[in-house]
């Protein structure tokens, strides 16, 4: 499965959206790209995955550059409990296990 | 409905014994996953069932890691003769798709 590169961690206000960039500019053609996040003293929880197009669901959106090197996760009103850390996964359709890097720890703020 | 659960939370061992951890899928979850998570890491994968086969202990770190999952549901993962390093979060997932997993709230082991 390619690498991904985040940023270790971003801060952003309460009620603002909160882009949540990575890169993966060694993605292949059939591997997908997945968020998960890990509150604290909590196991990691899905969010939203995306091959190419962008994709939107009831947590976040996923916006996918056209080349596919790179993506972003927004979550469009950010609230306290958002605060956690994000994972950027890519693993292609038929994989199985995720593999995680250090991930973006998101400090959501009053 | 009920998630994924996992017993005991919190277990301390002196170096050197034997530990076993519980993990209970939902229902129905086909996949189940292990995960090694150490302090301020991301998870790492140690092993993958398929009902009841293993079809990858890959990342099992030594021979002293064992999983089973007889009845291709409830799964434990035994380590013998903990070493100081094993202490970590060990985090259960299960899957019935192929692209979500969903995850249990971790055992702490501490190995002292």
């Amino acid at each position: 499965d390619a690498k991904t590169t985040q940023p270790p961690s971003m801060d952003c206000a309460e009620g603002r959206a909160a882009n949540l960039p990575c890169n993966h500019s060694t993605i292949s053609g059939n591997e997908y790209v997945y968020w998960y996040r890990q509150i604290h003293s909590q196991g990691p929880q899905y969010i939203i995955h995306g091959l190419k197009n962008n994709e939107t669901n009831e947590m976040a959106s996923l916006i996918i550059t056209e080349d596919r090197k790179s993506s972003t996760l927004i979550l469009p009103h950010a609230t306290l409990r958002d605060t956690a850390v994000y994972y950027c996964i890519v693993r292609g359709n038929a994989g199985n296990m995720l593999t995680f890097g250090g991930g973006t720890r998101l400090m959501v703020k009053p | 409905g009920a998630g994924v659960s996992q017993s005991p939370r919190y277990k301390v061992a002196k170096r050197g014994q034997d530990v076993a951890l519980r993990c209970d899928p939902i229902s129905g979850h086909v996949s189940l996953f292990w995960y090694q998570q150490a302090l301020g890491q991301g998870p790492e994968f140690l092993t993958y069932f398929q009902n009841e086969a293993q079809l990858d202990k890959s990342g099992l770190p030594s021979d002293r890691f064992f999983a089973e999952r007889p009845e291709g549901s409830v799964s434990t993962l035994k380590i013998q003769r903990t070493q100081q390093e094993d202490s970590a979060v060990y985090l259960c997932a299960s899957s019935l798709q192929s692209y979500e997993q969903y995850f249990g709230p971790g055992t702490r082991l501490t190995v002292t």
